[in-house]
């Protein structure tokens, strides 16, 4: 059984504040690493994908991999009111086989 | 360019009854998805095809059966709904090694 654990939140932050969002996975062979973003009612969209260990900035999303410790994470600097939604970490170890957490709800206070 | 596109939207059904999701994505993407999403259970691989004319079982297939029909169109059936296949149905599709998953917009389903 392959297992992506995410805190389900809700987390809430200020707005301009920054957004710390984890995710830890049990698959030791796991190669690729997503984060998607979906708002309620809608489907997920993708933000950020990483391979290799250590940050990856896109903007104001900046994603971290640490494979030793199995664990990714997701800072989302300057936080608007926008990034409202439910982030979810994915993982897969064959490029077709994708393993979803269950998401993390986030809250931007204006 | 509409991307990735789903049929029904919404659809209710009694126990025993069939249907087929229809998806259909112009992206010219090689590999197509069928995911369920479920309240704490996290979006869920039900079968997937890497390339037109092959299928393979995901996380929880059971009680599915799927189609590639051709390279834009993936089909998922459901030979006797159950209560327990109630949930909201994504349809996905990604070039080769499905960094880029682009989601269609989901099918709602009901088995009373």
């Amino acid at each position: 059984q392959k297992e992506v654990e995410q805190n389900s939140g809700p987390l809430s932050v200020p707005e301009g504040a920054i957004a710390s969002l984890n995710c830890t996975y049990s698959d030791r062979g796991s190669q690729s690493f997503f984060w998607y973003r979906q708002y309620s009612g809608k489907s997920p969209e993708l933000i950020m994908f990483i391979y290799s260990n250590g940050d990856k900035e896109d903007g104001r999303f900046t994603a971290q991999l640490n494979k030793a410790s199995q664990y990714v994470s997701l800072l989302i600097r300057d936080s608007q009111p926008s990034d409202s939604a439910t982030y979810l970490c994915a993982v897969s170890n064959t490029g077709n086989q994708f393993y979803f957490g269950t998401g993390t709800s986030l809250t931007v206070i204006p | 360019n509409a991307g990735v596109t789903q049929t029904p939207k919404f659809q209710v059904l009694k126990t025993g009854q069939s249907m087929t999701l229809q998806c259909a994505q112009d992206m010219n993407h090689n590999s197509m998805y069928w995911y369920r999403q479920d309240p704490g259970m996290g979006l869920r691989l039900i079968y997937y095809s890497a390339s037109e004319g092959t299928t393979d079982k995901g996380e929880v297939p059971n009680g599915y059966n799927v189609s590639r029909l051709n390279k834009r169109e993936f089909s998922l059936r459901l030979e006797s709904a159950a209560p327990s296949q109630t949930s909201v149905y994504f349809c996905a599709s990604s070039d080769v090694g499905g960094a880029d998953q682009y989601f269609g917009p989901g099918t709602r389903l009901l088995v009373l």
